[in-house]
């Protein structure tokens, strides 16, 4: 069972709302990821770490930043909340090395912005 | 430039009859080859991987693939189906940027009738 952990799990929030999702991992992992999976979709990646103070925005184009200050942290804000911005994210790790390497990913937070 | 194509959006089978999911894959290079599976409200869990060794892959809960170079095909396969087994698969594919990041396919709607 992979140790990597998302919150919250559900979020309902008003717009304009200045909102940060959590996700760690215990597995010391140097690479971190943020996908957002529409409901039945596929996922799409926002963003991607491979290493503390290193950040990379993604394929597609999202208006959330991202930190790495800490290799087990990797959190994702929103500065100002948009109805546009509901969508379920994916918080995922890997080891470092090829890209064999399977990722490893939390259970999602589900954002809902009214 | 890597793709994944699922070849079908949803799959009904019986419980206790043969599983097969369709997963055809483009790749300038030798890929590394993944199945995901995604239970409702949950992240990704890594039911398997390919990464050039044997070309049959066996899996977590009688899950197992075989990747035919010819045919650029990776398709999922369990000789019974369990009720516990309706879920939503990814086929993913690695990507050969230096993201070392996946590209998902759409995927496949699995499920299981009594």
């Amino acid at each position: 069972e992979a140790d990597i952990y998302q919150t919250p799990r559900y979020l309902v929030i008003g717009t304009g709302k200045k909102i940060t999702l959590e996700c760690s991992q215990t597995m010391g992992h140097d690479k971190m990821y943020w996908y957002q999976q529409d409901p039945g979709m596929e996922l799409h990646l926002i963003h991607y770490s491979y290493g503390v103070n290193s950040t990379e925005k993604g394929d597609l184009s999202s208006e959330s930043t991202v930190s790495r200050i800490r290799t087990e942290h990797f959190p994702l804000t929103l500065e100002s909340a948009r109805p546009s911005h509901t969508s379920q994210y994916l918080c995922a790790s890997s080891e470092s090395g090829g890209s064999n390497q399977p990722q490893h990913f939390g259970d999602g937070t589900r954002l809902s912005i009214l | 430039a890597q793709s994944v194509t699922q070849l079908d959006s949803h799959v009904s089978v019986s419980e206790g009859t043969p599983v097969l999911l369709r997963c055809n894959y483009s790749s300038s290079y030798s890929p590394s080859l993944f199945w995901y599976v995604q239970h409702p409200n949950k992240g990704l869990q890594l039911l398997l991987k390919y990464t050039s060794a044997a070309t049959l892959v066996k899996g977590i809960n009688g899950f197992e693939a075989e990747f035919k170079k010819s045919e650029t095909s990776f398709h999922l396969t369990k000789p019974s189906a369990h009720m516990s087994d309706a879920a939503e698969y990814f086929c993913v594919v690695s990507r050969d940027t230096g993201r070392r990041a996946l590209t998902f396919g759409s995927g496949t709607r699995l499920q299981v009738q009594p």
